[in-house]
């Protein structure tokens, strides 16, 4: 497996722009996460799906950001508008459903600049 | 969610253990410790879980004293490639789903030839 995918890698974009981020989970895995990491906040969750449901999204920072998972195999991260205390890298993350295994498989990230 | 402390920093040598210790006073009954390794610019990576005891994988031990309230993470003969990021976690694993973990400042480990 080719392990988690996200597209962009990089992400260099001006305020007010529309952002979109995209993942592609490990196959079979029923977990989805996405991530931001800045220096000053460290790595915080902002939402997680189930079955491509969304569970949790209370790190959501405000409307502006939203997350979607049509199927089993995609989720994306948009940020509309787009500004420049949301640079950071964003990770996606897969997880099995598996009572032993909360495992966590994450991606390489994309690293976004608002300029 | 149990919060852990661990220290900011750690310097070491090549070839030496390297030992991180993590405090988690408010561990729950149903939770299970977890470390996992970042190295720049790249997503953190799983590296040992356990939740009594001690456990060994081909990368770490991780021992866990009858309490709970902390664990360290035992690294053997670390080599310049394991200067990393190490995080503790604690989470819930029997509730029947997943329930999300939360990554504090976690470890800087520096390997110095």
């Amino acid at each position: 497996d080719a392990g988690v995918i996200q597209s962009p890698r990089h992400e260099v974009t001006e305020m007010g722009q529309e952002v979109t981020l995209r993942c592609k989970p490990i196959s079979g895995h029923d977990y989805l996460f996405w991530y931001r990491q800045t220096m000053m906040r460290g790595l915080e969750l902002l939402i997680y799906f189930n079955n491509n449901v969304p569970i949790d999204d209370s790190g959501m920072p405000e409307d502006r950001f939203s997350a979607k998972m049509p199927n089993a195999s995609f989720s994306t991260l948009k940020i509309q508008p787009s500004e420049p205390r949301d640079s950071a890298v964003y990770f996606c993350a897969s997880s099995p459903d598996s009572l032993k295994g909360n495992e966590q498989f994450f991606g390489p990230g994309t690293r976004l600049t608002v300029l | 969610l149990a919060k852990t402390t661990q220290p900011i920093s750690m310097d070491s040598y090549e070839g030496q253990e390297v030992n991180i210790t993590c405090s988690h006073n408010n561990i729950a009954t149903n939770d299970y410790i977890t470390w996992y390794q970042q190295f720049p610019s790249q997503g953190p990576r799983f590296i040992i879980q356990g939740y009594k005891t001690k456990v060994t994988n081909e990368v770490a031990s991780l021992f866990i004293p009858a309490d709970r309230k902390s664990s360290t993470l035992s690294l053997p003969r670390v080599s310049l490639s394991d200067t990393a990021v190490y995080y503790c976690l604690v989470g819930d694993m029997e509730s029947g789903g997943y329930n999300k973990l939360i990554f504090g400042a976690g470890t800087r480990l520096a390997v110095h030839p």
